[in-house]
């Protein structure tokens, strides 16, 4: 079964709009963290944000938020304000916490974010 | 910019060459990660380095050679490459894997381009 799941083929935005991405994901560990990450078509992996499964809030880093639904197991990325550089790539991710010095970092197959002047 | 420094930045090639890849960073980070990552698709993990050690090896084929000289350097040895390992080759790296501690995002480089003629 797929861990983390992006069905999203493609998104479109006009510039200054806000956005959803959506991911779901599936784990039976209590402790898990949630990663969102942008890749433009240069290629870098930008890292955006962190949400941990022990968090009380939601997490924020500037226009980037996470709508996170831990009984739904959703981790929506929230993109206010949306500016041309936003086109990209997003990816999903999530580390486990049991299996330590083992533990990877599990994607899922990414959305396509184009922003329109 | 990114604190992960890949190079080369592009790389051609034939399939009887031998070459390197090379992956620094300065952050104090003790894991280093390789991962593999064809276009419009997630990257997939190669490898691990845990405290310099090789901590997982996800069925790489032996044509790929991974190396960590000491804390701050990754290396990717290739030799006698086939077509269908052109691909970007994206180096990360995080603080420890510890057990339980998923919260630690990994910094990704701009990777290298490879190209197998």
């Amino acid at each position: 079964a797929q861990k983390i799941t992006q069905t999203q083929p493609g998104m479109f935005v006009q510039e200054k709009e806000a956005v959803t991405l959506d991911c779901t994901y599936d784990t039976s560990d209590p402790s898990y963290g949630l990663f969102w990450y942008k890749q433009p078509s240069s290629g870098e992996m930008i890292f955006l944000i962190y949400q941990g499964s022990y968090d009380q809030q939601n997490a924020t880093e500037g226009r980037y938020s996470l709508n996170f639904q831990k009984a739904r197991k959703s981790a929506n990325l929230v993109i206010s304000a949306s500016q041309l550089g936003d086109s990209a790539m997003y990816f999903c991710a999530m580390r486990e916490g049991k299996t330590g010095a083992n533990s990877k970092l599990t994607f899922g197959k990414g959305i396509t974010l184009s922003v329109r002047p | 910019d990114t604190e992960v420094t890949q190079t080369p930045k592009h790389l051609v090639m034939g399939m009887t060459n031998k070459k390197s890849l090379k992956c620094e960073q300065h952050m104090g980070h003790r894991a280093m990660y390789w991962y593999k990552q064809k276009a419009k698709k997630p990257p997939e993990l190669m490898f691990v380095y845990s405290y310099e050690k090789l901590s997982i090896n996800e069925s790489v084929p032996s044509r790929f050679s991974p190396e960590c000289p000491n804390s701050s350097l990754l290396n990717l040895h290739l030799h006698a490459l086939q077509p269908e390992d052109s691909a970007l080759y994206l180096c990360a790296s995080s603080h420890r894997l510890d057990r339980g501690l998923p919260n630690q995002p990994q910094h990704f480089g701009d990777g290298t381009r490879l190209s197998i003629l």
